[in-house]
């Protein structure tokens, strides 16, 4: 039972364009959202996070907006750059736990 | 300074093997994670522990032993590898539930044959 999905298993954006990643969850309960980045051979980074009391959480080129209705939250990047080509995972939590449950991942590519 | 250190990085082994992979953090973070990367890419919680005591287990074969001999260190051992226990395999700390973000080490890829 995957309760976060990213149901795009890869994107392609020209450089300079937005790129929009989306993440659909299931469980009510999760109050905390993160984006991480991942590279070929390293571990996943943290890029961005947000809490379920704001809709919306910007920081430099990367903003993420939550729709808590609609159990949905998306990553835009504007302007996409060619250094962003990454695998992107989506996360989420329920306060006062511990557990991390992690997207399947989409695959940014970023075309030159 | 690595943040989140775990050796080997690579790992070759026949099935039947038992193995175990090492990770430490230098953050401070009272809380530390196994993951398992597999085929599909899914990243997958298997363990956690907080403050040296397991406060997660995501029904992972008892096979795999994590063990945590300090907060700084969470250790994780496999015995009888089987061959699809080949994956990457993560370990993370962070503060958690009050703040957010976990931070990652670099993976330890493990290939049974």
């Amino acid at each position: 039972d995957q309760q976060v999905k990213q149901n795009s298993p890869s994107l392609s954006v020209q450089e300079g364009r937005i790129s929009i990643l989306n993440c659909d969850y299931t469980n009510s309960m999760f109050d905390y959202f993160l984006w991480y980045k991942k590279y070929p051979a390293e571990g996943p980074t943290f890029l961005i996070s947000i809490s379920s009391i704001k809709d919306k959480n910007e920081d430099g080129r990367f903003t993420v907006f939550l729709n808590k209705s609609a159990k949905h939250l998306s990553l835009h990047i504007v302007p996409s750059q060619p250094g962003d080509s990454a695998v992107y995972f989506c996360a989420a939590s329920a306060s006062g736990t511990y557990k991390y449950i992690f997207g399947t991942g989409t695959r940014l590519k970023v075309l030159a | 300074d690595t943040a989140v250190s775990q050796t080997p990085k690579y790992l070759v082994t026949q099935m039947g093997n038992d193995k175990s992979i090492k990770c430490e953090q230098n953050l401070g973070h009272d809380t530390m994670y196994w993951y398992k990367q597999d085929s599909k890419k899914f990243l997958k919680i298997m363990f956690s522990y907080n403050n040296k005591e397991l406060i997660i287990n995501e029904t992972v074969p008892n096979r795999f032993s994590p063990k945590s001999p300090d907060k700084a260190h969470l250790n994780l051992h496999i015995n009888s590898l089987e061959l699809g226990d080949s994956a990457v395999y993560f370990c993370a700390s962070g503060l958690p539930p009050d703040t957010g973000e976990l931070f990652f080490g670099e993976g330890s890829r493990l290939t049974v044959l």
